[in-house]
């Protein structure tokens, strides 16, 4: 069964700063990995989508990386600001029963970015 | 806008009294899904659909139906809700690609069981 995990559950950093958030999953067996920001009582919101083949994405201040085969993707977010406060989250895209696919998230990591 | 819209946004009921989450998506999108959110435990999916008229169990589908007659919309049915379902629930779906697409989500709609 896939487990996807996610350290540090928490981070506070001041503004400015460049940090990196992590990702690991049991099953290297995935089609993609999806990193998502979730505002306080909000939605999710889709940053990056790294499919099984490639290495990383980036999007503005935001690259990801994927790792398939230690099970390891890291969201890196540089020069830090305030409205990046959120919680962000991963999923992977695995196999479920049927034989269907399916999304497993983590568990999140709730950002602070202090003014 | 392309989007997908949750109906209704909050909801208090009482046990045992059957509801409908209604969900629906305008970007014409196969795959569909609901999820819970709960504290501690992160998101969990109840029921997925890759497609019209195919659905298949997530991690939490007890308590819980859905249909899907049309691609669009994608109902989350609990015919005799306890107090253990509150929680808050989304509906997402993505267009396949090599895998899972990108997933957009609907805003939520927190579920209060008394």
């Amino acid at each position: 069964k896939q487990e996807v995990t996610q350290i540090p559950a928490a981070l506070s950093v001041p503004e400015g700063e460049n940090l990196v958030l992590n990702c690991s999953f049991t099953d290297s067996a995935i089609y993609n990995l999806q990193w998502f920001r979730q505002d306080p009582g909000k939605g999710l919101t889709s940053l990056l989508l790294i499919q099984s083949s490639q290495r990383e994405q980036t999007s503005g201040r935001l690259n990801a990386s994927l790792d398939k085969s230690s099970g390891r993707s890291t969201l890196y977010i540089a020069a830090s600001q305030p409205g990046d406060s959120a919680t962000y989250l991963c999923a992977v895209s695995s196999w479920g029963q049927g034989g269907s696919e399916k999304l497993v998230f983590g568990k999140g990591t709730k950002l602070t970015v202090n003014p | 806008e392309a989007q997908v819209t949750q109906n209704p946004r909050y909801l208090i009921t009482v046990t045992g009294k059957k509801l409908t989450v209604t969900c629906s998506q305008n970007m014409n999108h196969e795959y569909m899904s609901w999820y819970r959110q709960d504290p501690g435990l992160g998101l969990r999916q109840i029921y997925y659909s890759m497609n019209v008229e195919v659905t298949d169990k997530g991690d939490v589908p007890e308590g819980y139906k859905v249909s899907r007659k049309e691609k669009r919309n994608f109902p989350l049915i609990l015919e005799s809700p306890s107090p253990n379902q509150t929680s808050l629930y989304f509906c997402a779906s993505s267009l396949p690609s090599t895998g899972i697409g990108e997933q957009y989500f609907g805003p939520g709609t927190r579920l209060t069981v008394t």
